[in-house]
């Protein structure tokens, strides 16, 4: 099947530093998904994003499909923007089906 | 968010127990999922139902049974787990297949002792 690496696995910022985390995928794909799972679990959807740029306020995301990756930027980063991000995407062959990273564990301390 | 609601938060059974997962929309969309995240690895799928029709069974062990009555229930019903089938499950939907944005519930936290 697909393969979905995210760097780094974990990453440790202070309070208003800005980041970058990153998505690689090995096979073409009808569409990705950037989430953030909070320190309680849930999984909230932040981006849906096949290709191109999107933001939401401090976040925003880029995918390259033609090359196989995805970045997600925070910006300023709170506190409350700790927990793990994944990346899913949606391989063209095996629909129905979204494939997850291991994730990347970002601490924000104050 | 409260779009996707999943009862109960945490759920201790033994091996021999039967137990179900509860999970419930409120976005209106056509398809739900159940997945597992346990430690240390990526979040699996486990069943994809779309408009009420089972689309994906991901190889899941027949003690996992699940079960969508109507579009905004999906229910996963246990019976004799192993002490490995510990995790995380999270239901989700979307408003057609995953080529919609997903969303998740809050998850049930299993033991199995």
């Amino acid at each position: 099947g697909i393969q979905v690496e995210q760097s780094p696995p974990d990453l440790i910022l202070q309070e208003g530093a800005n980041s970058t985390l990153r998505c690689n995928f090995s096979d073409s794909v009808n569409n990705l998904q950037w989430f953030h799972q909070n320190p309680w679990g849930q999984l909230i959807n932040l981006f849906y994003i096949p290709s191109g740029t999107k933001q939401n306020g401090r976040l925003s995301a880029t995918t390259v499909a033609t090359e196989r990756y995805s970045l997600l930027y925070i910006s300023s980063s709170q506190t409350t923007d700790s927990g793990v991000y994944f990346c899913a995407v949606e391989p063209i062959v095996g629909a129905n089906n979204l494939f997850f990273g291991t994730g990347t564990r970002l601490t924000v301390i104050p | 968010e409260t779009g996707v609601t999943q009862t109960p938060r945490h759920l201790v059974m033994g091996m021999t127990n039967k137990k179900s997962l509860k999970c419930e929309q409120h976005l209106g969309h056509n398809a739900m999922y159940w997945y597992k995240q346990s430690a240390k690895k990526p979040l699996e799928l486990m069943f994809v139902y779309s408009l009420e029709e089972r689309v994906e069974n991901n190889s899941v062990p027949s003690r996992f049974s699940p079960e969508c009555p109507n579009s905004s229930h999906l229910f996963l019903h246990l019976h004799t787990l192993q002490p490995e089938d510990s995790a995380l499950y999270l239901c989700a939907s979307s408003r057609n297949s995953a080529r919609s944005p997903l969303h998740f519930g809050n998850g049930t936290r299993l033991t199995v002792t």
